[in-house]
This record gives C-alpha cells, sequence and structure tokens, in this order.
C-alpha cells in the first residue's frame, strides 16, 4: 500500500531533551517536506526536500533540523525542544506539484 | 509571497444541501496551483481538489468541485449533496505550480453538516 509514516504517532517530552520523528514514504516521490499544524494558524511548513541531498528551510524553521541521506526517509530533529514546539507534525511527499501525500501526524507536547 | 485567506470559522450546512466554502489569495507568481484538503476529526490529510493557474475549465471530483475566478484570485470549494461525512475541517492552499517547495495553507473552515 502506497503510504507515508510516522513514527512516534505520540510522544510527550521534556524541555531541552533531543528528538527524532521519523518519516517515511515507500512511494519513491523525490519532494518531501515538513510540517507543523497548531490552532488558528493551519499548516506551515518547516523544512522541505527536493531530492537526496538537497533540503531547504521552510516558513518556520528555528529549532528543526532536518537530514535526506535516502530518497525514502526524511527524518525531522529537534535538538533541544521548547514548549513553543508544542504542535501537531505532519510530512508530506509529492511526485510532482499536484498531488500531496501526508502522514497521519504527529502530536508532539514539550513541558 | 503568497498568502491564502479563509474568512469563514465554520459553516453550517444541512445534509444533502450544497455548501460553497470560500478562499481567496495573493500571490505576484503568473504560474501556481491551488489545493482543498479535508481534515475529519481523526486527523488526517485528505487531498480533495487541484486547480492550476493555467487550468482553463473548473476542477471537478466527483461531488467536490472548484470555482476558480482567477480575476477575483479566489478559489472557493463547492460541496455538492453534502453527507454527515463530511463534516470536518477544509483547508485552501497554493504552491508554485513549477514545484512542490512551498505549500501555503489558509486558516482553515470548520464545516458542520447536520441531518
Amino acid at each position: 500500500e502506497a503510504q507515508v509514516t510516522q513514527n512516534p504517532r505520540y510522544l510527550i517530552t521534556v524541555t531541552g531533551k533531543k528528538l527524532t520523528v521519523t518519516c517515511s514514504q515507500n512511494m519513491n516521490h523525490e519532494y518531501m517536506s515538513w510540517y507543523r499544524q497548531d490552532p488558528g494558524l493551519g499548516l506551515r511548513q518547516i523544512y522541505y526536500s527536493m531530492n537526496v541531498e538537497v533540503t531547504d528551510k521552510g516558513d518556520v524553521p528555528e529549532g528543526y533540523k532536518v537530514s535526506r541521506k535516502e530518497k525514502r526517509n526524511f527524518p525531522l530533529i529537534l535538538e533541544s525542544p521548547s514548549p513553543n514546539q508544542t504542535s501537531l507534525y505532519f510530512c508530506a511527499s509529492s511526485p510532482g506539484p499536484r498531488e500531496q501525500y501526508f502522514g497521519p501526524g504527529t502530536r508532539l507536547t514539550v513541558t | 509571497a503568497q498568502k491564502i485567506t479563509q474568512t469563514q470559522p465554520g459553516m453550517f450546512v444541512q445534509e444533502k444541501e450544497a455548501v460553497t466554502l470560500d478562499c481567496t489569495y495573493d500571490t505576484s507568481d503568473q504560474s501556481y496551483g491551488l489545493f482543498w484538503y479535508k481534515q475529519p476529526s481523526s486527523g488526517e490529510m485528505i487531498f480533495l481538489i487541484y486547480q492550476g493557474s493555467y487550468d482553463e475549465q473548473n476542477a471537478t471530483e466527483g461531488r467536490y468541485s472548484l470555482n476558480f475566478q482567477k480575476a477575483r484570485k479566489s478559489a472557493n470549494l463547492v460541496i455538492s449533496a453534502s453527507q454527515l461525512g463530511d463534516s470536518a475541517m477544509y483547508f485552501c492552499a497554493m504552491s508554485p505550480n513549477t514545484g512542490f517547495q512551498k505549500l501555503v495553507f489558509g486558516t482553515g473552515t470548520r464545516l458542520l453538516v447536520s441531518p
């Protein structure tokens, strides 16, 4: 089944403890992206990647890192999480500009 | 910079009726794409429909159609024959048609379909 998977789906952590949210797609898509969703703000892009080893900042990259060492994986790294990074995170992949496939989301709480 | 505006925080509609969800956009790009996504209470983002800025006909996907008025910079979603399962958040979004690089979302409209 063609899909985007994210792990973990739910995470509660403490301020400053490094964490990684994994994202994987099995559709051989070149484009991948991370978004965060906050009430009243819609979804905002954090980082995107157009291919292996090619990444760039979106609208809200501060406090996040990404890497794209393999085509299928695009992990999101929070080196030192803070409470303002409490949010719902979505990974997405796309074969081109007309379609995007979203993962199920990861709900992160930073206390 | 691109911007999407959804002015309706919430909409109510009765089952089997049609409903229009408003979306206006702002961009200086000549080429761009417009999207609508549905987010049910379970949280996943479901792609509904896409319209390219150079597409001459309005996009349709089953009960969904996109009323694209380029001069007015609007891309309203029309849902015909509403169903209870249509109750959800709906997001309008746009991207440069040259690539997937950036998808900008509106703040969403919550639709409630009543029996």
